[in-house]
This record gives C-alpha cells, sequence and structure tokens, in this order.
C-alpha cells in the first residue's frame, strides 16, 4: 500500500471557525510533511515530522497547529485563518527525512477560507 | 533559494524530446523530480543523489552536475500522459528541506 489519504477533499470555513485536516499513511514511513499550494506555484514546506516529532516549522503563523498522534496520523488544527490561507494542502510521507528518499503526497485539501 | 527551472512552458507534439532544466544556488545533496497533474497531488518521478543518477521511468531520465548545482530532466518520444507541471526539489546539505523549483508546464498534443 503506496497511498497517502487526506480527508476532507474540499473544506470551506469562516474566519472564526476551527477545523482539521487528516492526512494517514500505513507504509511505515516515520517522516511526515505538510505543505501549502497556492494555484500555478510550487508546494511550500510548512511542517516536518519525524518520528512522531516536530522538526521542521516553516515560521508557519500560530493558526496553524499541527498535530502528529501516531506514526500513521497527522492532523492540522486551523482555527482564526484568513482569506489568503486559501489554497490546497497537502500531506506527504517519506521512510525517513533524509534527502535520500522520496515523498509520496496525498490528494490534498482544497482549503476555502471566507 | 528557491532552484529555478527553465523553460517555464513547453509544448510538444507526440514523439517530441524535451529537457527541463534545474538550477540552484546552493550546494545540493539531492534532486527530486515530481510530476502534477491540474487538481492532483505531486506524483515522484525519479530521485538523483551525489555521484549518480537514477532512472525511475521508462523514456524519463535525468543528470544531476554537483559542480553546477544543476539538474536536467529528460523526456524522449513524449507521449499525451506527460502532459503536466513538472517541478524539481532540492535537498541541501545538512537540512532535510525539500525545496521545490519554480515549475515546468508541458502539454502535449496529438
Amino acid at each position: 500500500d503506496t497511498e497517502v489519504t487526506q480527508t476532507p477533499k474540499h473544506l470551506v470555513m469562516g474566519m472564526t471557525n476551527k477545523k482539521s485536516l487528516k492526512c494517514e499513511q500505513h507504509m511505515g514511513h516515520r517522516a511526515m510533511y505538510w505543505y501549502k499550494q497556492k494555484a500555478k506555484k510550487p508546494p511550500e514546506l510548512m511542517f516536518v515530522y519525524s518520528y512522531e516529532k516536530l522538526s521542521i516549522n516553516e515560521s508557519v503563523p500560530s493558526r496553524f497547529s499541527p498535530e502528529c498522534p501516531n506514526s500513521s496520523l497527522l492532523n492540522l488544527h486551523l482555527h482564526a485563518l484568513q482569506p489568503e490561507d486559501s489554497a490546497l494542502y497537502l500531506c506527504a510521507s517519506s521512510p525517513r527525512t533524509s534527502g535520500a528518499y522520496e515523498q509520496y503526497f496525498g490528494p490534498g485539501t482544497r482549503l476555502t477560507v471566507t | 533559494q528557491q532552484p529555478v527551472q527553465s523553460p517555464q512552458a513547453v509544448i510538444l507534439r507526440e514523439g517530441e524530446d524535451a529537457v527541463i532544466n534545474c538550477s540552484s544556488s546552493k550546494a545540493l545533496y539531492s534532486v527530486h523530480w515530481y510530476r502534477q497533474k491540474h487538481g492532483e497531488a505531486p506524483v515522484f518521478l525519479m530521485i538523483l543523489l551525489k555521484g549518480g543518477e537514477q532512472k525511475g521511468h521508462e523514456k524519463i531520465s535525468a543528470s544531476f552536475n554537483e559542480k553546477k548545482q544543476q539538474s536536467s530532466l529528460y523526456l524522449t518520444a513524449s507521449q499525451l500522459s506527460y502532459s503536466g507541471t513538472y517541478f524539481c526539489g532540492t535537498v541541501s546539505y545538512n537540512t532535510d528541506k525539500l525545496i521545490f523549483g519554480t515549475g515546468t508546464r508541458l502539454q502535449v498534443f496529438p
């Protein structure tokens, strides 16, 4: 099974809402990632988890809060977002965080903030 | 810091060849190549490590020039299914961050 799943596929939320994005993989990978992708732009790294611990935070605003409950799950909690946060949010996993390993991406959650 | 890709866009007829280049200002540990179709997730194509290259798919290959901090992706005898946006991703020494390049949009027509 080489699949990374993400839910929901689409999400519309107001600026005062609290919502969560979920990502799951069953490949035994110990590194998981959150990326943000705006239209016609490359994915931008937000967070990296290695062995369930946050190892990289790319100076992401605190209204985005990641969580890694176990080695298969990755959540992104959203609160008080701004319209400019509307984007495709991609989750990825790899065996380890080393640059020697490929990353497998999930289908993404398309987020619209109204 | 973001790798620069060239060209920005390529239009091909089926069967034609293309080369996509990726250039970084940093010393690189590895270069990754991904293809993303509209509305879909990026799909891994191949990874190139210091001192070598790895062919990930038939008719798609890549090279990595460490000294010049550049990589090139070669697509031969293009097929309609090759259409999409190609991203290189680079990992520098002493970091685990994959930084995606500016992207190259490839369109293949019959």
